[in-house]
């Protein structure tokens, strides 16, 4: 079974630029989750989608964050315009349907630096 | 929001002993408990999940759930250097996600 994928691996930018990452879940997962890990932090859940509809965005910085999933299986996420305090690894999770009672399985993730 | 804390570390324990990791929630509802381990530079992992109060062991490592005070632990016997990483403490989210506490830093020292 391959895993979460995720791309780029590292992407560095300016202030003010845009940004955007991509996740691909395991095959047949209905739930994806965009997670963010700041250095010395525990990952904080951005958004959770099931199939194309979002379940939790409340976390998420709606005035420069977006999140889409459209075909119920790849999602993107974009930063426009990033800021200092963006620099993260942003973490996608898959799991079967429902709350992922079995637990997340986690990409490798993208470490974004803001300079 | 719910909260998860755990102590940051590090913690240090010699090669061979029981490192002793703990974690508290703040929500009584919580049902779901998870233990990942993310060493540095990876993604976290998986490694245990508790569900019930009491104990659930799985080789080397046994995870304690006490709902009652609001507190899971696990524990490594045996640690061994390869051992060493951040240990997340993850609990249930009103069933839709988890909330991830800070992390511990475990350091096994040869």
């Amino acid at each position: 079974e391959a895993g979460v994928a995720q791309s780029p691996r590292y992407k560095i930018i300016e202030k003010r630029q845009s940004v955007a990452f991509w996740c691909n879940p395991i095959s047949g997962h209905a739930t994806l989750y965009w997670y963010q890990q700041i250095l010395g932090q525990g990952p904080k859940l951005l958004i959770q989608f099931q199939n194309n509809g979002v379940v939790d965005d409340s976390q998420l910085p709606k005035d420069r964050f977006s999140a889409e999933r459209l075909k119920g299986v790849d999602s993107t996420l974009k930063i426009q315009p990033a800021k200092l305090e963006d620099s993260a690894v942003y973490l996608c999770a898959s799991s079967q349907s429902g709350q992922g009672y079995f637990g997340y399985t986690f990409g490798s993730g993208t470490r974004l630096t803001v300079v | 929001q719910k909260e998860v804390e755990q102590n940051s570390g590090p913690l240090s324990v010699p090669e061979g002993a029981i490192a002793s990791l703990n974690c508290t929630y703040s929500d009584r509802g919580s049902q779901s408990f998870f233990w990942y381990r993310q060493y540095s530079g990876k993604s976290p992992e998986l490694i245990m999940s508790i569900y019930s109060n009491g104990d659930k062991e799985d080789g080397r490592f046994t995870a304690q759930l006490n709902k009652a005070s609001q507190y899971v632990s696990l524990l490594i016997r045996d640690s061994q250097p390869s051992d060493s990483a951040t240990y997340l403490c993850a609990v249930d989210n009103y069933g839709q996600n988890f909330v991830f506490g800070p992390g511990t830093r475990l350091s096994v020292l040869p």
